[in-house]
């Protein structure tokens, strides 16, 4: 149980198209997703927290405009790259909770290349 | 400001000895901290989660310690095999909202 998909796992786009990424949660129902990003030999830096029918809560430095979260359903969030340029190629992993504090579950990430 | 650190050298270790990672943070009062695995191109598998007011947790041959004095949690694999090479990484979770902190990480090489 407790199954997180991304879907695409992996996306090349051209410098100033916009990319969505898609995060499902298979078996259980998130109240809260969380979305992350994930540079090279770096760690996972928090973009943003969506809840489920309300906005997304953006962590400072993180462009709400650019980088439009939806949180559509408690299984399904969005996170779409709005004129998507090189400096935003990245490995984007999400995760859902249901709320409790010691339950997140990760995505397998999307790889994304903006040539 | 808040810092979570994890050594970021790669641990080389012999198959069958004991891996230990450190996190250490400063500037923070976590409730609950957390141990992930995460391969190369993909998302951090939860391992262990280890509370505010535990010393100690195990799961397998995995062992976590929290020393809130210190600041510090030691993760251990005992008797390691080449599967459990990866990186680790340890995260931090406020009591209030469920945020999590990462650290940047400790990759694992166990050698046959």
């Amino acid at each position: 149980g407790a199954v997180v998909s991304q879907h695409p796992s992996w996306v090349i786009c051209k410098s100033g198209t916009s990319v969505k990424i898609e995060c499902r949660s298979l078996d259980f129902q998130a109240t809260t997703m969380f979305w992350y990003r994930q540079f090279p030999k770096q760690s996972l830096m928090l973009m943003a927290t969506s809840n489920e029918g309300s906005k997304a809560t953006y962590e400072q430095g993180v462009e709400k405009d650019k980088f439009l979260i939806n949180h559509a359903s408690l299984t399904l969030s969005t996170l779409t790259v709005t004129s998507a340029h090189p400096e935003d190629s990245s490995f984007y992993i999400c995760s859902a909770s249901t709320g409790s504090p010691d339950e997140q579950f990760f995505g397998p990430g999307t790889r994304l290349t903006v040539l | 400001s808040q810092k979570i650190e994890q050594n970021s050298e790669a641990l080389n270790i012999q198959e069958g000895k004991t891996a230990t990672l450190t996190c250490n943070y400063t500037n923070y009062s976590p409730a609950y901290l957390q141990w992930y695995r995460q391969d190369p191109g993909r998302g951090p598998v939860f391992l262990l989660l280890i509370r505010e007011n535990e010393k100690e947790k195990r799961k397998e041959r995995l062992k976590v310690t929290f020393d809130t004095t210190l600041k510090q949690s030691l993760f251990h694999i005992t008797a390691s095999q080449p599967a459990d090479s990866a990186t680790y990484l340890c995260a931090l979770l406020k009591a209030a909202g469920n945020k999590l902190t990462f650290g940047g990480g400790t990759r694992v090489l166990v050698k046959p």
